[in-house]
């Protein structure tokens, strides 16, 4: 059982530049989320989704863009990169339904643009 | 109001010591309160998570205290250890929601001296 697979690891991107990262989960969970983490600043919420063809805006949604064409997939799109999307970035998924209620989360991809 | 005050931003104790991690809410439409450990290149698991029908929850050496009047709560690491040193995130939503969105504190990075 992966869980929640996050590629890729690590990326260096040039200013301009468009890349996707990748989320994928094998727990048949019907929400997905993605994440930046910033040091003191938490995580916050860049888009989530509650099932294939739904997703939604989270707290800091400009610059990315998200789709969810199966439930275990839900990549995230950025276009144009900037030095502000210099970040830790986590995809997570939950099944509320469950006893455990919480989210699990992928390891991460750690960008820099530059 | 979608807030969650987390403090202090960082701690050191002493092995067999007692941190104490604080949060505070403003939404008292939230009702689930989980607390999050991150490792240094991981994603955050689930610890511990508490609701606002009881006060307290223990698991293990990990114990949430809740004031619903004051809107705030807490984690107590009890005997702590140099393997508990990383990053404690709480966070708030409303349990049961449509979405199961978490609002996440800023973090606090504890450090257990052996």
């Amino acid at each position: 059982n992966a869980g929640v697979t996050q590629t890729p690891k690590f990326r260096i991107l040039k200013i301009g530049q468009s890349m996707t990262l990748q989320c994928t989960q094998d727990m048949n969970h019907n929400y997905m989320y993605w994440y930046r983490q910033d040091p003191g600043m938490g995580l916050k919420l860049i888009y989530y989704s509650v099932g294939a063809g739904i997703t939604d805006k989270g707290e800091v949604p400009n610059g990315y863009n998200v789709s969810r064409s199966t439930t275990e997939d839900f990549p995230l799109r950025l276009e144009l990169a900037a030095p502000s999307q210099t970040s830790v970035y986590f995809c997570a998924s939950s099944l509320p339904e469950s006893a455990n209620y919480g989210y699990t989360f992928g390891s991460g991809t750690r960008l820099t643009v530059v | 109001q979608q807030q969650v005050k987390q403090s202090p931003q960082s701690l050191i104790v002493q092995k067999g010591g007692i941190p104490i991690i604080n949060c505070a809410y403003e939404n008292t439409a939230f009702d689930y309160f989980p607390w999050y450990q991150q490792f240094p290149g991981k994603g955050p698991a689930l610890l511990i998570a508490i609701r606002p029908d009881v006060s307290e929850k223990k698991e293990g050496r990990f114990t949430i205290s809740f004031n619903k009047s004051a809107k705030q709560f807490s984690l107590h690491i009890m005997d702590s250890q140099p393997g508990d040193s990383a990053t404690y995130f709480c966070a708030a939503s409303r349990y049961g929601g449509a979405t199961n969105k978490l609002i996440f504190g800023t973090g606090t990075l504890l450090a257990v001296q052996p």
